[in-house]
C-alpha cells in the first residue's frame, strides 16, 4: 500500500545547527504523487508547511526547503540554520488526486538555545 | 472564512460507550478526512470523503468507526463501542480538491 516512512523522533539539535529530517515514502496506488511536510508547533493545530507536487521540484517555507526525488523516492526536509521557534512536530506526507494523503510517524523537533 | 471547527474538545467515556464527534470543515471545501493520531502511528486515515461521496475508509477501523457527511458542511465520527485503546486525538481536515489540508484543533478522546 501506499506509505511513508520519515525519521523516528525525537531529534535535539542545537540552534544554528543544520537540519535533515529523513522522508520516504512508497506510492503503490497513486500514479503522479503529490509530496507535503505538515508543522504542529505547540499549542497549534497541523498546518502546511510546504508541498510539491511535481518530480525534481523543490519546495520552500521559513527556511526549510525539501526536492522531491522521484529516483530514490524520497522527500527529505532539510535547514541550514534552525531556531528555537522551530520546535515542532513535523509530518511528511503523500497524497495523490483520488486519495486521502497518508502521513509518516511524525518526528518532534527540539532546538536548544 | 472560518477554520475547521470540531466539536468537542475533549471527551471522555467509559468502555463500552458510544461516542460521537463531529467537524465543521471550511465553507467551499469539497473533501473532508478524519484522521486518528497517536504519538507511535502517527497519523491514521480514518474516512474520505469527496462532495459528501465516501472515497476511502480506513481498514482497520472499519468495524468500530463510522464516519458520515450528513450535509456539506457538517460531519460526525461515531465510535461503538469505545475501548480504552482507542484513547488518541481524533482529527477532521478539509480541502479544495487535491489542495492543502486545513486542519481542526482535534478531539482528544479518553477511554476509561
Amino acid at each position: 500500500g501506499d506509505s511513508v516512512t520519515q525519521t523516528e523522533g525525537p531529534v535535539t539539535v542545537s540552534e544554528s545547527e543544520s537540519l535533515i529530517i529523513n522522508c520516504t515514502y512508497s506510492a503503490t496506488s497513486i500514479a503522479y504523487p503529490n509530496l507535503f511536510w505538515y508543522v504542529r508547533y505547540p499549542g497549534e493545530g497541523l498546518q502546511l508547511l510546504l508541498k510539491v507536487i511535481t518530480a525534481g521540484q523543490k519546495g520552500s517555507s521559513r527556511g526549510f526547503e525539501a526536492t522531491y526525488n522521484k529516483e530514490t523516492t524520497s522527500f527529505h526536509l532539510q535547514k541550514a540554520s534552525v531556531q528555537e521557534s522551530d520546535s515542532a512536530v513535523y509530518y511528511c506526507a503523500l497524497g495523490g488526486d483520488n486519495n486521502a494523503p497518508r502521513f509518516g510517524a511524525g518526528t518532534k523537533l527540539s532546538v536548544k538555545p | 472564512d472560518a477554520g475547521v471547527t470540531q466539536t468537542p474538545r475533549h471527551e471522555v467515556a467509559e468502555k463500552g460507550q458510544t461516542i460521537i464527534l463531529k467537524c465543521e470543515p471550511v465553507s467551499g471545501h469539497n473533501d473532508l478526512f478524519w484522521y486518528r493520531q497517536t504519538k507511535i502511528q502517527g497519523l491514521e486515515l480514518l474516512s474520505y470523503f469527496r462532495s459528501k461521496s465516501l472515497m476511502e475508509d480506513g481498514g482497520a477501523f472499519k468495524d468500530r468507526f463510522k464516519a458520515e457527511m450528513l450535509n456539506s458542511s457538517f460531519s460526525t465520527l461515531k465510535i461503538q463501542p469505545t475501548e480504552p485503546k482507542d484513547s488518541a486525538v481524533y482529527l477532521c481536515a478539509s480541502s479544495l480538491g487535491k489542495e492543502t489540508l486545513y486542519f481542526g484543533s482535534g478531539t482528544r478522546l479518553t477511554v476509561l
